[in-house]
């Protein structure tokens, strides 16, 4: 049964930090995407990736937040640096042209 | 500009009543998918189904159910004989492409309904 997964599932900073989060979509899915999940915007679209050529990161602040696919297996969310406001639920998601497939996020807490 | 409308932020039944989750869509498409996926209080996203705009028939699977009709824009999800286990948030979500020229979309979410089974 193949999954996303993602690294690490939890993680505590502290303000100013550099934090990275890594995915691996499910095998032969071209799409990936990543969200953020949190109570007062709920699930917003950050970035999106194709065949891993970046296609759209609109929804994400460029000045902290970088997002790479350096291979078919990985991809890679950074933000640097951190600030409490980037607490939230990160999730990536890997598809076919028709449906997402969600990992099991990664909870940052920055304090 | 498309929109999902999840209009019940929590419903709360005891476990084997039957409970309906509510989405009403926007969109000016016409070609489109629906989506309803199920986030447990363990938190990863869970995917139940995916409905093509051109497919209106209703679908079943096991305790589950869909009811999709374009006439009102609604993707209507009905648990019956629910149970503990079905205590989740469950997202109603809409595809919206990203360009005329690209085959991928991306998801447009409602905020949720939040599910209590009680025993």
């Amino acid at each position: 049964d193949a999954r996303v997964t993602q690294t690490p599932r939890h993680k505590v900073t502290e303000m100013g930090q550099e934090v990275t989060m890594r995915c691996q979509p499910i095998l032969g899915h071209n799409t990936v995407f990543w969200y953020r999940q949190t109570m007062m915007q709920g699930l917003e679209l950050l970035a999106y990736f194709r065949n891993r050529a970046p296609l759209d990161d609109s929804g994400m602040p460029k000045d902290r937040f970088s997002a790479e696919m350096p291979d078919a297996t990985l991809a890679t969310l950074k933000i640097q640096p951190s600030e409490p406001r980037d607490s939230a639920v990160y999730f990536c998601a890997s598809g076919d042209q028709e449906t997402q497939y969600f990992g099991p996020g990664t909870r940052l807490l920055v304090l | 500009a498309q929109k999902v409308t999840q209009a019940q932020t929590e419903i709360s039944v005891v476990e084997k009543e039957d409970v309906t989750l509510d989405c009403v869509y926007e969109t000016r498409d016409t070609t489109y998918y629906l989506f309803w996926y199920k986030q447990p209080p363990s938190g990863e996203l869970v995917f139940l189904i995916r409905r093509n705009s051109f497919d209106e028939q209703n679908e079943i699977s096991g305790r589950y159910s869909w009811n999709f009709q374009k006439s009102t824009s609604s993707f209507n999800f009905t648990i019956t004989a629910s149970q503990v286990v079905d205590s989740a948030v469950y997202f109603c979500a809409l595809s919206e492409a990203f360009t005329l020229m690209d085959s991928s979309y991306k998801l447009i979410f409602g905020s949720g309904t939040r599910l209590l089974v009680r025993p």
